[in-house]
């Protein structure tokens, strides 16, 4: 069964560095997801993204993130100084049309 | 507002016993209505979901849940668990249509005893 893949599982960076989270959707896909859940807290919506485009964005989705479909099959999500704020478990998800299904995640730790 | 609640944060049942794991939703549309279970290490698996016809939906694993638009409630059950159950399980809302967000709840953990 096709499934939804994300790298690295865990990664820990330094508050301020960029960090890029990377994802591989089902490949038949064409919405991509970033969600995250801060440790405790719910699963939080962060962006959606179809045809190269951000479809639908949260609050929480402000200057320092961005999403990118670099080729044809992965789809990342960017940082670009990181707070400490940031740790959480990210989770990339993909769908055909109206049901989303989930990667494993990655958890992100900013020290 | 929108939101999801679950109002079990964790739950406790014996192997063999009945579970039933409560939702409520608040959501301005027609909700489409989604159960996702996450196990240690693992992503959210898609269980069951919902948005017409039967309001009583069959899932993976014997999982089953009911709609109740007057309680808007989606509550999810299992006649009997098994071991392997125990998980957290995140009950969510979105819109009938693709690239929209969905809301989770907070989730409710689920421990199973021998």
């Amino acid at each position: 069964e096709p499934e939804v893949t994300q790298t690295p599982s865990h990664q820990v960076t330094q508050m301020g560095q960029e960090v890029i989270l990377r994802c591989v959707p089902i490949s038949n896909h064409l919405y991509f997801y970033w969600y995250r859940q801060i440790l405790g807290q719910k699963v939080e919506f962060l962006v959606s993204f179809y045809n190269n485009e951000i479809s639908e964005k949260s609050e929480i989705f402000d200057d320092q993130f961005s999403v990118e479909r670099p080729d044809g099959s992965n789809f990342t999500l960017k940082i670009r100084s990181t707070k400490l704020e940031d740790s959480a478990m990210y989770f990339c998800a993909s769908s055909e049309r109206d049901t989303q299904y989930f990667g494993p995640g990655t958890r992100l730790t900013v020290l | 507002a929108q939101s999801v609640t679950q109002p079990d944060i964790h739950i406790t049942v014996s192997e063999g016993a009945s579970l039933e794991l409560r939702c409520n939703y608040s959501y301005g549309a027609t909700p489409y209505l989604f159960w996702y279970v996450q196990s240690p290490g693992q992503g959210l698996q898609l269980l069951l979901k919902y948005f017409s016809g039967d309001t009583l939906v069959q899932g993976i694993k014997g999982f089953e849940a009911e709609f109740k638009r007057s309680q808007s409630s989606f509550n999810l059950r299992k006649p009997s668990v098994h071991w392997s159950d125990a998980a957290e399980y995140f009950c969510a809302v979105g819109a009938y249509q693709a690239g929209t967000a969905l809301i989770f709840g907070k989730g409710t953990t689920l421990s199973v005893s021998s």
